[in-house]
């Protein structure tokens, strides 16, 4: 399977850990998303990668959040001193090119519980 | 704040009728337009996308219908059939300016139910 995957699909925790999420993008894909997902609502943006840089921030990614994306290749969703209200789906997804009209590709996501 | 405001939430259509799905917007700067449909467990999946600069695309049963003036776009799906129950996300993304490339803002969705 040449698609976005992100691991793990699940997590579960208690609220104040700490954890992490990883993405994998389509190979060769310069351009790397998070995006988070509530039920019943639309995934939201979350932060932006064109290879290793990250170049825009959602108000949404509170000081607990970092994610990183080094050698441009996967990335990583680090979340401390989880909160209750942090249990969401976590979606990525990647795209080529210059364009802002290259498709973007999702991932399955990962549902996280914070209990 | 919902940038894309999408209706209805939820939708129920016998087979072989139009499922319509519509979507406004207020932002002049968003200039590409997604649809993207979700199965449960399942990442987002562009289904159609149209631009402004046209008023309709049409890919098989999946036509996007665009109204720049009234900034407005609807999803129809002709002929629906029960494996197009799922979850409906149209979208918005802003004109080419920097940093803000590539960001998708979503409507909150449309529950999709086909019966046979």
């Amino acid at each position: 399977d040449t698609g976005v995957s992100q691991d793990p699909r699940h997590k579960i925790t208690k609220r104040g850990q700490n954890v992490t999420f990883r993405c994998d993008p389509i190979s060769e894909h310069n351009r790397l998303y998070w995006y988070r997902q509530t039920l019943g609502q639309g995934p939201e943006f979350l932060t932006y990668f064109q290879n290793e840089a990250q170049l825009e921030k959602s108000r949404l990614l509170s000081d607990r959040f970092s994610a990183e994306r080094p050698k441009g290749s996967f990335s990583t969703l680090e979340i401390q001193r989880t909160e209750q209200g942090d249990s969401a789906m976590y979606l990525c997804a990647s795209s080529w090119g210059d364009s802002a009209y290259n498709e973007q590709f999702f991932g399955p996501g990962t549902r996280l519980t914070v209990l | 704040q919902q940038q894309v405001k999408q209706s209805p939430q939820s939708l129920i259509v016998q087979k072989g009728g139009i499922s319509i799905i519509n979507c406004a917007y207020e932002n002049t700067a968003f200039d590409y337009f997604p649809w993207y449909q979700q199965f449960p467990g399942k990442g987002p999946a562009l289904l159609i996308a149209i631009r402004p600069d046209v008023s309709e695309k049409k890919e098989g049963r999946f036509t996007i219908s665009f109204n720049k003036s009234a900034k407005q776009f609807s999803l129809h799906i002709m002929d629906s059939q029960p494996g197009d129950s799922a979850t409906y996300f149209c979208a918005a993304r802003l004109r080419d300016r920097g940093s803000t490339l590539g960001r998708l803002y979503f409507g909150r969705g449309t529950q999709l139910t086909v019966w046979p």
